[in-house]
């Protein structure tokens, strides 16, 4: 089975901060590769698949990047409703979340 | 307006049965993968399914020979039939769209049906 890592697993930041989350396959995954959003009590949001495209609706501020094992969600410029726990999925072999990211307001 | 509205769930014993529906709107489930998801409390989201549009099911390990996903074209709603229930499956479950291939990522979510199994 492959395994997601996420890092970190929490994070403290300030509106209109440059924030970065890692994620690391066990193996390599393609741009297999998906972001997630989730709120306490919603449904959780896609950001974006394959790696590196935008949802529809979501905005730019909110980029990926990477291949083979090692991804990074970018957000640009922080805003209230960012924060939020993130999840990476991969999707080469079958589906894994990685453990997720606790984004808070510092 | 496309939507996922699950239900079904509530409060079951350990050993006990209970089956789940996602039903959709403004989209053909045969026509498009589903999967569902669940999130236990304090945990994180764990995939529990897939059917694909061929009708071909898969599961995770956690669940495989206990749970039962299927899909009802003529109701525009799919199912997951859950078996042998344990307390680690206390969970709230999503289901959730999948991406036109050859993306395969969930796109438009439910809010969630809590299952709770407990004595």
């Amino acid at each position: 089975d492959i395994q997601m890592t996420q890092s970190p697993s929490s994070l403290s930041a300030s509106v209109g901060d440059r924030v970065t989350i890692t994620c690391r396959a066990s193996q390599n995954i393609d741009t297999f590769l998906n972001w997630y959003q989730h709120k306490p009590g919603k449904a959780p949001k896609l950001l974006i698949y394959t790696a590196s495209s935008l949802q529809s609706g979501v905005p730019s501020r909110f980029s990926g990047s990477g291949s083979g094992t090692d991804f990074t969600l970018t957000i640009s410029s922080l805003q209230p409703e960012d924060f939020a726990t993130y999840y990476c999925e991969q999707s080469y072999s079958m589906y894994t979340f990685g453990q997720g990211t606790k984004l808070e307001i510092k | 307006e496309v939507q996922l509205v699950e239900s079904g769930g509530g409060l079951i014993q350990p050993g006990g049965s209970l089956r789940l529906a996602c039903a959709a709107s403004g989209f053909t489930v045969r026509n498009i993968y589903m999967r569902w998801v669940r999130q236990a409390p304090g945990k994180g989201l764990e995939w529990v399914s897939v059917i694909y549009s061929g009708g071909s099911t898969f599961y995770a390990d956690s669940v495989k020979g206990r749970f039962t996903m299927s899909r009802d074209n003529s109701q525009n709603t799919i199912y997951l039939q859950m078996n042998s229930l344990r307390a680690e499956d206390t969970a709230v479950y999503y289901c959730a769209r999948g991406l036109s291939p050859p993306h395969d990522a969930l796109d438009i979510w439910g809010q969630g049906t809590m299952v709770t199994v407990s004595s």
